[in-house]
Protein backbone atom coordinates (compact mmCIF):
# COMPACT_ATOMS: atom_id res chain seq x y z
CA UNK A 1 0.00 0.00 0.00
CA UNK A 2 1.14 3.07 -1.01
CA UNK A 3 2.06 6.05 1.77
CA UNK A 4 1.31 9.37 2.04
CA UNK A 5 2.98 11.43 -1.21
CA UNK A 6 3.85 15.14 -1.07
CA UNK A 7 5.60 16.86 -3.80
CA UNK A 8 8.22 18.45 -3.69
CA UNK A 9 10.43 17.27 -1.90
CA UNK A 10 12.31 20.52 -1.55
CA UNK A 11 11.66 24.22 -2.82
CA UNK A 12 13.87 27.44 -2.91
CA UNK A 13 12.30 30.72 -3.84
CA UNK A 14 12.77 34.50 -2.76
CA UNK A 15 11.00 36.31 -0.27
CA UNK A 16 7.28 37.68 -1.83
CA UNK A 17 6.84 34.74 -4.36
CA UNK A 18 3.83 32.63 -4.18
CA UNK A 19 4.46 28.47 -3.47
CA UNK A 20 2.46 25.69 -3.29
CA UNK A 21 2.73 22.03 -2.09
CA UNK A 22 0.89 18.92 -2.85
CA UNK A 23 -0.36 15.93 -0.75
CA UNK A 24 -1.74 12.79 -1.62
CA UNK A 25 -3.14 10.93 0.94
CA UNK A 26 -3.40 7.01 1.48
CA UNK A 27 -6.41 6.06 -0.05
CA UNK A 28 -9.36 5.78 1.88
CA UNK A 29 -8.20 8.04 4.49
CA UNK A 30 -10.31 10.53 5.15
CA UNK A 31 -8.70 12.91 7.22
CA UNK A 32 -5.85 14.98 6.54
CA UNK A 33 -3.57 17.11 8.45
CA UNK A 34 -0.71 19.65 7.31
CA UNK A 35 1.86 20.73 9.40
CA UNK A 36 4.46 23.02 10.16
CA UNK A 37 7.98 21.49 11.13
CA UNK A 38 10.89 24.30 12.24
CA UNK A 39 14.29 23.45 12.18
CA UNK A 40 14.67 21.38 15.47
CA UNK A 41 11.08 21.59 16.59
CA UNK A 42 7.91 19.06 17.44
CA UNK A 43 5.28 19.62 14.17
CA UNK A 44 3.13 21.98 14.43
CA UNK A 45 -0.71 21.41 13.19
CA UNK A 46 -1.48 24.26 10.67
CA UNK A 47 -5.33 22.86 9.12
CA UNK A 48 -7.28 19.67 9.25
CA UNK A 49 -9.68 18.14 6.70
CA UNK A 50 -12.39 15.87 7.43
CA UNK A 51 -13.16 14.93 3.67
CA UNK A 52 -13.16 18.39 1.94
CA UNK A 53 -14.37 20.40 5.03
CA UNK A 54 -11.51 22.07 6.96
CA UNK A 55 -12.73 21.37 10.39
CA UNK A 56 -9.88 23.09 12.17
CA UNK A 57 -7.56 25.94 11.06
CA UNK A 58 -7.34 27.98 13.73
CA UNK A 59 -3.40 27.81 13.48
CA UNK A 60 -3.40 28.54 9.69
CA UNK A 61 -1.98 32.19 9.03
CA UNK A 62 -4.84 33.17 7.02
CA UNK A 63 -3.60 36.49 5.18
CA UNK A 64 -1.17 34.19 3.24
CA UNK A 65 -1.40 31.03 3.73
CA UNK A 66 -4.47 28.91 2.02
CA UNK A 67 -5.35 25.20 1.80
CA UNK A 68 -7.94 23.12 -0.14
CA UNK A 69 -8.93 19.70 -0.55
CA UNK A 70 -10.85 19.26 -3.70
CA UNK A 71 -12.92 15.82 -3.77
CA UNK A 72 -11.51 15.59 -0.55
CA UNK A 73 -8.40 13.29 -1.36
CA UNK A 74 -5.61 15.21 -2.44
CA UNK A 75 -4.45 18.53 -1.15
CA UNK A 76 -2.91 21.55 -1.57
CA UNK A 77 -1.15 24.25 0.51
CA UNK A 78 -0.15 27.57 -0.62
CA UNK A 79 2.07 30.59 0.95
CA UNK A 80 1.70 33.68 -1.06
CA UNK A 81 3.79 35.99 -0.11
CA UNK A 82 6.31 33.94 1.22
CA UNK A 83 8.34 35.20 4.06
CA UNK A 84 11.48 34.49 5.62
CA UNK A 85 10.10 33.11 8.48
CA UNK A 86 7.67 30.79 6.66
CA UNK A 87 11.38 28.62 5.70
CA UNK A 88 10.52 25.10 7.54
CA UNK A 89 9.32 21.34 6.87
CA UNK A 90 5.67 20.99 5.56
CA UNK A 91 4.28 17.89 6.59
CA UNK A 92 1.03 16.47 5.35
CA UNK A 93 -0.62 13.35 7.15
CA UNK A 94 -3.60 11.38 7.07
CA UNK A 95 -5.61 9.17 9.03
CA UNK A 96 -8.70 6.86 8.41
CA UNK A 97 -10.78 9.05 10.42
CA UNK A 98 -10.01 12.13 12.91
CA UNK A 99 -10.36 9.39 16.56
CA UNK A 100 -7.90 9.91 18.59
CA UNK A 101 -6.78 6.39 18.42
CA UNK A 102 -6.50 6.63 15.10
CA UNK A 103 -2.82 6.34 13.69
CA UNK A 104 -1.53 9.06 11.84
CA UNK A 105 0.38 8.49 8.84
CA UNK A 106 3.01 11.00 7.67
CA UNK A 107 4.53 11.70 4.31
CA UNK A 108 8.13 12.56 3.83
CA UNK A 109 7.49 16.41 3.30
CA UNK A 110 8.49 19.26 2.02
CA UNK A 111 11.26 21.48 2.39
CA UNK A 112 10.77 24.81 2.31
CA UNK A 113 13.77 27.71 2.30
CA UNK A 114 12.69 31.58 1.44
CA UNK A 115 16.17 33.33 0.66
CA UNK B 1 -3.73 24.80 26.90
CA UNK B 2 -1.79 21.02 26.71
CA UNK B 3 1.90 21.09 26.21
CA UNK B 4 4.84 18.35 25.85
CA UNK B 5 8.46 18.65 27.23
CA UNK B 6 11.32 16.77 26.17
CA UNK B 7 14.16 17.46 28.21
CA UNK B 8 16.75 16.11 26.36
CA UNK B 9 17.61 17.37 23.00
CA UNK B 10 20.23 14.46 22.32
CA UNK B 11 21.10 11.17 23.83
CA UNK B 12 23.58 9.02 22.91
CA UNK B 13 23.62 4.90 23.10
CA UNK B 14 26.10 2.20 22.64
CA UNK B 15 24.52 -0.45 20.32
CA UNK B 16 23.34 -3.34 22.11
CA UNK B 17 22.47 -1.24 25.33
CA UNK B 18 19.29 0.44 26.80
CA UNK B 19 18.68 3.81 26.35
CA UNK B 20 15.35 5.60 28.07
CA UNK B 21 13.71 8.80 26.88
CA UNK B 22 12.12 11.20 28.60
CA UNK B 23 8.74 13.23 27.98
CA UNK B 24 6.34 14.67 30.33
CA UNK B 25 3.12 16.60 29.53
CA UNK B 26 0.92 18.94 31.03
CA UNK B 27 -3.16 18.56 30.65
CA UNK B 28 -6.50 18.94 32.66
CA UNK B 29 -7.92 16.01 30.84
CA UNK B 30 -7.98 12.24 32.58
CA UNK B 31 -8.77 10.04 28.89
CA UNK B 32 -6.43 11.03 26.39
CA UNK B 33 -3.79 9.18 24.51
CA UNK B 34 0.10 9.67 24.26
CA UNK B 35 2.50 8.70 21.45
CA UNK B 36 6.25 8.33 20.81
CA UNK B 37 7.07 8.88 17.02
CA UNK B 38 10.82 8.42 15.35
CA UNK B 39 11.73 10.81 12.55
CA UNK B 40 14.50 9.31 11.06
CA UNK B 41 16.84 11.75 8.65
CA UNK B 42 14.75 11.02 5.62
CA UNK B 43 12.30 12.75 7.92
CA UNK B 44 9.21 10.33 7.11
CA UNK B 45 7.87 10.29 10.79
CA UNK B 46 6.09 6.91 12.12
CA UNK B 47 3.88 6.07 14.79
CA UNK B 48 6.65 4.00 17.10
CA UNK B 49 4.25 2.96 20.15
CA UNK B 50 0.98 4.47 21.89
CA UNK B 51 -0.49 4.45 24.94
CA UNK B 52 -4.36 5.05 26.35
CA UNK B 53 -4.46 7.49 29.59
CA UNK B 54 -6.79 4.38 30.88
CA UNK B 55 -4.35 1.81 30.49
CA UNK B 56 -2.47 0.99 33.78
CA UNK B 57 -0.47 -1.39 31.97
CA UNK B 58 2.30 0.14 29.70
CA UNK B 59 2.94 -0.47 26.40
CA UNK B 60 5.57 -2.82 24.70
CA UNK B 61 6.67 -2.90 20.96
CA UNK B 62 9.22 -5.32 20.73
CA UNK B 63 12.39 -3.70 22.04
CA UNK B 64 10.20 -0.19 22.65
CA UNK B 65 8.40 -0.04 26.05
CA UNK B 66 7.22 2.98 27.99
CA UNK B 67 6.52 3.90 31.33
CA UNK B 68 3.86 5.80 31.71
CA UNK B 69 3.12 7.37 35.21
CA UNK B 70 0.07 8.99 35.14
CA UNK B 71 0.05 10.90 38.25
CA UNK B 72 3.35 12.14 37.40
CA UNK B 73 2.64 13.17 33.89
CA UNK B 74 5.59 11.34 32.71
CA UNK B 75 6.01 8.97 29.56
CA UNK B 76 9.31 7.79 28.96
CA UNK B 77 10.61 5.30 26.24
CA UNK B 78 12.84 2.79 26.94
CA UNK B 79 14.45 1.39 23.85
CA UNK B 80 16.41 -2.15 24.41
CA UNK B 81 19.07 -4.00 22.61
CA UNK B 82 19.51 -0.64 20.65
CA UNK B 83 20.92 -0.70 16.61
CA UNK B 84 21.95 1.77 14.29
CA UNK B 85 18.14 1.62 13.08
CA UNK B 86 17.35 3.48 15.75
CA UNK B 87 19.00 6.38 15.47
CA UNK B 88 16.43 9.11 14.55
CA UNK B 89 14.26 12.00 16.32
CA UNK B 90 12.29 11.27 18.55
CA UNK B 91 9.00 13.09 19.41
CA UNK B 92 6.74 12.54 22.33
CA UNK B 93 3.05 13.50 21.21
CA UNK B 94 -0.41 14.02 22.93
CA UNK B 95 -3.74 13.53 21.91
CA UNK B 96 -7.49 14.51 23.75
CA UNK B 97 -9.58 11.31 23.41
CA UNK B 98 -12.53 13.97 21.96
CA UNK B 99 -10.08 16.01 20.00
CA UNK B 100 -8.05 16.07 16.69
CA UNK B 101 -5.22 17.38 17.44
CA UNK B 102 -1.78 16.36 18.20
CA UNK B 103 0.98 18.53 20.33
CA UNK B 104 4.33 17.30 19.94
CA UNK B 105 7.17 17.60 22.18
CA UNK B 106 10.48 19.76 20.84
CA UNK B 107 12.08 16.05 20.64
CA UNK B 108 15.50 14.41 21.35
CA UNK B 109 17.96 13.26 19.03
CA UNK B 110 19.11 9.92 19.66
CA UNK B 111 22.58 8.11 18.34
CA UNK B 112 23.63 5.01 18.52
CA UNK B 113 27.29 4.28 18.73
CA UNK B 114 28.93 0.64 16.87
Amino acid sequence: EAGVVQSPRYKIIEKKQPVAFWCNPISGHNTLYWYRQNLGQGPELLIRYENEEAVDDSQLPKDRFSAERLKGVDSTLKIQPAELGDSAVYLCASSLTSGAYNEQFFGPGTRLTVL
Amino acid sequence: AQTVTQSQPEMSVQEAETVTLSCTYDTSESDYYLFWYKQPPSRQMILVIRQEAYKQQNATENRFSVNFQKAAKSFSLKISDSQLGDAAMYFCAYRYNAGNMLTFGGGTRLMVKP
